[in-house]
């Protein structure tokens, strides 16, 4: 199972919008609506911050978002903070029982 | 709250053999499906495998890259995952992570990680 696509960086000023795509097929993105996105800073484990396309975990800010159309997902980060510069990585559940990550995407503000 | 807590990481030549375990609590640990996850030094995420419940029989789905070589195992009366890995490639070199699987199949809790390092 090859990777999920991602751009692999993304930036924008204090402030302002990113977002990211993860391209993936029918067997995964395309298929379920169990694409999920964590946030990792250097040097920590990653932290879930969307699941099921477009829901937020409690204590998740509203900036963050989420979206699918066909086989490609997308994070959208609104108010870009100092403390959002990180790696960013979707995740899908596999239509074989597997799961699977984007290949990643530094965001720098 | 939710800890998960690896141990058992460190150097292992090539060819050999190393057990990871994750300790869980803060929550049912039984309810839930337990992976594994790592990332080479400077790399992106590695979905290794998932094991299930009792009431699915602790079945077990494994990558293409480690079916074979690496088994995960769990103790509900321990709350405790494991992941046993055998003919260790200086290519397994990474961080391991455990990590709670919750709603949506998604990956809800990730412990603080544990680095293996194969290496002659």
């Amino acid at each position: 199972q090859s990777a999920l696509t991602q751009p692999p960086s993304a930036s924008g000023s204090p402030g302002q919008s990113v977002t990211i795509s993860c391209t993936g097929t029918s067997s995964d993105v395309g298929h379920y609506n169990y694409v999920s996105w964590y946030q990792q800073h250097p040097g920590k484990a990653p932290k879930l911050l969307i699941f099921e396309v477009s829901k937020r975990p409690s204590g998740v800010p509203d900036r963050f978002s989420g979206s699918k159309s066909g086989n490609t997902a997308s994070l959208t980060v609104s108010g870009l903070q100092a403390e959002d510069e990180a790696d960013y990585y979707c995740g899908s559940y596999l239509v074989n029982n597997r799961y699977v990550f984007g290949t990643g995407t530094k965001v720098t503000v | 709250d939710v800890q998960l807590v690896e141990s058992g990481g460190g150097l292992v030549q090539p060819g050999g053999s190393m057990r990871l375990s994750c300790g869980a609590s803060g929550f049912k640990f039984s309810d839930h499906y337990m992976d594994w996850v790592r990332q080479a030094p400077g790399k992106g995420l590695e979905w290794l495998g998932r094991i299930r419940m009792k009431i699915y029989s602790y079945t077990t789905e494994y990558a293409a890259s480690v079916k074979g070589r690496f088994i995960i195992s769990r103790d509900d009366s321990k709350d405790s995952l494991y992941l046993q890995m055998n003919s260790l490639e200086t290519e397994d070199t990474a961080v391991y992570y455990c990590v709670r699987a919750g709603e949506g199949a998604t990956l809800d809790y990730w412990g603080q990680g544990a680095l293996v390092t194969v290496s002659s």
